[in-house]
């Protein structure tokens, strides 16, 4: 089993670009989750999905996007970076509250 | 949402030392985990405590549960510079049984 992956590792966007960050799960988890880490904050939950087609927001959802068309994916879109996104995003799914987490994606908005 | 507190934000100590870490809040937890993250990784649960009281090891990790459910600590008998790391407690949100809220983690450097 490969767990929770994420693509890509690393991205550097410009300033009103665009792009997906995809979470991808083969343990057949209902619940996945997008989190955001910077420095001195923690970690802080973006969008969350309870299963198959649904999506709620999180502590901090604005300016992202996110889709779950397929059970073992959740997309996490930027419409237009802004420097303040610059961060290292998680991605994590759960059959209950203990969350497995992929690798991270470091992405840098310049 | 509840605050979790956790302290030292930091620690530096040399590889042999014993270290305990904490983890507070002002209200009763349900439950809570602790998470692992090695750098450049992403968070690895360690345990989860449920009952009041309750002790688990994990080879030189042991973590106790307060009494009332409203601290937790983390115990390192001789770390080793592979017990690097911030150390994540977190709880469920609410009632939830998926949501979780982190505290914002001790980061600990274990010196050769």
């Amino acid at each position: 089993n490969a767990g929770v992956t994420q693509t890509p590792k690393f991205r550097v966007l410009k300033t009103g670009q665009s792009m997906t960050l995809l979470c991808a799960q083969d343990m057949n988890h209902e619940y996945m989750y997008w989190y955001r880490q910077d420095p001195g904050m923690g970690l802080r939950l973006i969008h969350y999905s309870v299963g198959e087609g649904t999506t709620a927001k999180g502590e901090v959802p604005d300016g992202y996007n996110v889709s779950r068309l397929k059970k073992q994916n959740f997309l996490l879109g930027l419409e237009s970076a802004a420097p303040s996104q610059t961060s290292v995003y998680f991605c994590a799914s759960s059959l209950a509250s203990e969350q497995y987490f992929g690798p991270g994606t470091r992405l840098t908005v310049t | 949402t509840q605050l979790l507190e956790q302290s030292p934000q930091f620690l530096s100590i040399q590889e042999g030392e014993n270290l305990t870490v904490y983890c507070n809040s002002s209200s009763v937890f349900s439950s809570l985990q602790w998470y692992r993250q090695e750098p450049g990784e992403g968070p690895v649960l360690l345990v989860t405590v449920v009952t009041g009281g309750e002790v688990k090891k994990l080879k030189r990790l042991t973590f106790q549960f307060g009494d009332a459910r409203k601290d937790s600590s983390l115990h390192i008998t001789a770390a080793q510079p592979g017990d690097t790391g911030l150390y994540l407690c977190a709880e469920p949100v609410g009632g939830s049984n998926y949501k979780l809220t982190f505290g914002k983690g001790t980061l600990l450097t274990v010196n050769p």
